[in-house]
């Protein structure tokens, strides 16, 4: 059974605040993992696709880093905005399961002005 | 381009009915997945479709639950005799085959089982 936990499970921050939430997943036939946001009201819509290890992405403020050795994945928020307020969720694949994606519960971001 | 659509945006129907909920994917997307998010719960994965085909049915929750697409185009998702648990979000998703390529996700039917 794959199991992908996330932490925290919310966080509340200030506008301006450094952030970074964790992804854990099974660390045996790794394939791919993702990283989605998702706004309230609005469809999850993909942030990073990683496959490598020691892969680092960035997108703007937005930076994600992945170890499949030992199986996490961390997502980093540089000087946290309001709109950058959602659910950051993460999902992860294995070859024998195709394309079948297992998501985190996710972490919920609050950002206060 | 156009994105995934799904319809209806909202649904209420009453226990004991049958529903089906569309979903077109982005043209040219050899991969639709089906996943739903029930009240304080994540994301959960219900079935997705390689061309017309489905390898993996196993998130589907019980044998009132079915899918199909035709085409390698659209979908539906039909629920019958619904059950107040089967209140939730329905998403539906499409991608270029491969676990490796992002999913592009339409804006959800929101289903309520009274």
């Amino acid at each position: 059974i794959l199991n992908v936990e996330q932490s925290p499970q919310s966080l509340h921050v200030q506008e301006g605040d450094s952030t970074n939430f964790t992804c854990s997943f099974p660390s045996s036939n790794f394939y791919a993992l993702h990283w989605y946001r998702w706004e309230t009201a609005k469809s999850p819509e993909a942030l990073f696709v990683m496959t490598l290890n020691g892969d680092e992405k960035k997108k703007g403020r937005i930076s994600a880093t992945l170890n499949t050795k030992e199986g996490y994945s961390y997502l980093y928020i540089k000087g946290s905005q309001p709109e950058d307020s959602a659910t950051y969720l993460c999902a992860f694949s294995q070859p024998e399961y195709g394309n079948k994606l297992v998501f985190g519960a996710g972490t919920i971001l609050r950002v206060k002005s | 381009g156009a994105g995934v659509s799904q319809s209806p945006s909202n649904k209420v129907t009453e226990k004991g009915k049958d529903v089906e909920l569309r979903c077109d994917p982005i043209s040219g997307h050899t991969a639709l997945y089906w996943y739903r998010q029930r009240l304080g719960q994540g994301l959960e994965f219900l079935i997705y479709f390689q061309g017309n085909s489905a390898p993996d049915k196993s998130g589907l929750p019980s044998d009132r639950f079915s899918a199909e697409r035709t085409g390698e185009s659209v979908s539906t998702l039909t629920i019958q005799r619904t059950q107040q648990e089967d209140s939730a979000v329905y998403l539906c998703a499409s991608s270029l085959w491969g676990g490796y390529n992002e999913q592009f996700f339409g804006p959800g039917t929101r289903l309520t089982v009274l």
